[in-house]
């Protein structure tokens, strides 16, 4: 059954700060692994998804890694901004011949300003 | 019109209603999901929908009934519910293929059930 980790559970940084989130995984065999972005209350924000087949993708300030042998992905914030405080989500879509789709408990970032 | 929207915002219910949340889009997505988010939990998915056919149900209680009227409409009706079963309910739709694309999350219902 795959499971995923994320750390840490809570970050505090100021702004400006670059800064990087982790997420690991414990079966490898997986189709992809997207990040999300929640905020207090409200539905997740699609951020990156990358396929088993890429290493990483960028979008502005952002940029996901990806090592499937390893079971690990990172997320990277450049230049942290208060409006990224969120809870970060990582989600792994594995299971052959069925639908397996696994989240992280999140990373509850906080940016102060 | 990148977006998924979910009716109602809230919704409070006793234990004898019967309710419905309504989920649409109008990107084409032809993947659509239900999933339960408890607080300070992840989502745990529900049902799948694919091409308008129930492709997965998690082994959700029968008090849930979903419905795929056509390819933008998702719902989910609710009876004889449980006070266990207050969370927020959120709505997800993707391109065509189940899990292998960028999913888009609807805002979600707050629903408490008394």
């Amino acid at each position: 059954k795959q499971e995923v980790t994320q750390i840490p559970a809570a970050l505090s940084v100021p702004e400006g700060e670059n800064l990087v989130l982790n997420c690991s995984f414990t079966d490898s065999a997986i189709y992809n692994l997207q990040w999300f972005r929640q905020d207090p209350g409200k539905g997740l924000t699609s951020l990156l998804l990358i396929q088993s087949s890429q290493r990483e993708q960028t979008s502005g300030r952002l940029n996901a890694s990806l090592d499937k042998s390893s079971g690990r992905s990172t997320l990277y914030i450049a230049a942290s901004q208060p409006g990224d405080s969120a809870t970060y989500l990582c989600a792994v879509f594995s299971g052959a011949g069925s639908y397996q789709l696994t989240f992280g408990k999140g990373t509850k970032l906080s940016v102060i300003p | 019109d990148t977006e998924v929207t979910q009716t109602p915002k809230h919704l409070v219910m006793g234990m004898t209603n019967k309710k419905s949340l309504k989920c649409e889009q109008h990107m084409g997505h032809r993947a659509m999901y239900w999933y339960k988010q408890k607080a300070k939990k992840p989502p745990e998915l529900m049902f799948v929908y694919s091409y308008e056919k129930l492709s997965i149900n998690e082994s959700v209680p029968s008090r849930f009934s979903p419905e795929c009227p056509n390819s933008s409409l998702l719902n989910l009706h609710l009876h004889a519910l449980q006070p266990e079963d207050s969370a927020l309910y959120l709505c997800a739709s993707s391109h065509a293929g189940v899990g292998t694309d960028t999913q888009y999350f609807g805002p979600g219902t707050r629903l408490t059930v008394l």
